[in-house]
């Protein structure tokens, strides 16, 4: 069973460009959640889907992050316009259900660098 | 304003000894905690968790043991292996699937 994967593994840009991350999640999961963190700091909870619906927001910085998972399959993250502030390592997991139980996946995380 | 603190960011272990990695958090509504291991490159896997109604979680090397009343948890791996080598990150729940992590501390095990 493939696991979650993500794209790119690392993205380069300047401040003010744009950026979209794309993460797959495991096959059959519903939720799929993103997170980040920057350099040394924790891991930080941004959103939540329901297949393709957002349940959570909460933890999304500002609005120049947007997320979407069309279908209820795989989900972007598009970062427009970015600010140094948003480098970091974002990472998507996935789960099947919403138990304690239900394990979250985690992908091996895009690494974004704003100069 | 961290919930959950590891406050040692590394920690060096002689393989065959036991490693004990800390968390500490301060928000009494949480009541399940987790570990998650991470290597370089990859994302964060689970390892364990324990919740809020028991005090010690064994799953093989890997015990997580509970002080509700310090709000403090610790991961003690037995015997630490360089395998063991790692980032590991605490993190917490109040019964949904928001996790709040700690900052990870890198464990080194010396062959």
């Amino acid at each position: 069973e493939a696991g979650v994967t993500q794209f790119p593994s690392h993205s380069v840009i300047e401040k003010g460009q744009t950026v979209t991350l794309r993460c797959d999640p495991i096959s059959g999961h519903d939720n799929l959640y993103w997170y980040r963190r920057v350099m040394g700091k924790e891991i930080k909870f941004l959103l939540h889907f329901v297949k393709e619906s957002k349940q959570d927001e909460s933890g999304m910085p500002n609005n120049r992050f947007l997320a979407e998972r069309t279908g209820g399959t795989y989900s972007t993250l598009k970062v427009q316009p970015a600010e140094l502030e948003d480098s970091g390592v974002y990472f998507c997991a996935s789960s099947q259900g919403l138990f304690l139980e239900d394990e979250q996946y985690f992908g091996p995380g895009t690494r974004l660098t704003v100069t | 304003d961290q919930q959950v603190k590891q406050n040692s960011p590394s920690l060096s272990v002689q393989e065959g000894r036991i490693s004990i990695l800390n968390c500490d958090y301060t928000n009494s509504m949480f009541d399940y905690f987790l570990w998650y291991k991470k290597y370089p490159a990859e994302g964060p896997t689970f390892l364990i968790s324990i919740s809020s109604i028991k005090d010690k979680n064994e799953d093989g090397r890997f015990t997580v043991f509970l002080n509700k009343s310090a709000k403090h948890l610790s991961l003690h791996i037995v015997p630490s292996q360089p395998g063991d080598s790692a980032v590991y990150f605490c993190a917490a729940t109040s019964g949904t699937y928001k996790y709040i992590f700690g900052t990870g501390t890198r464990l080194k095990v010396l062959a």
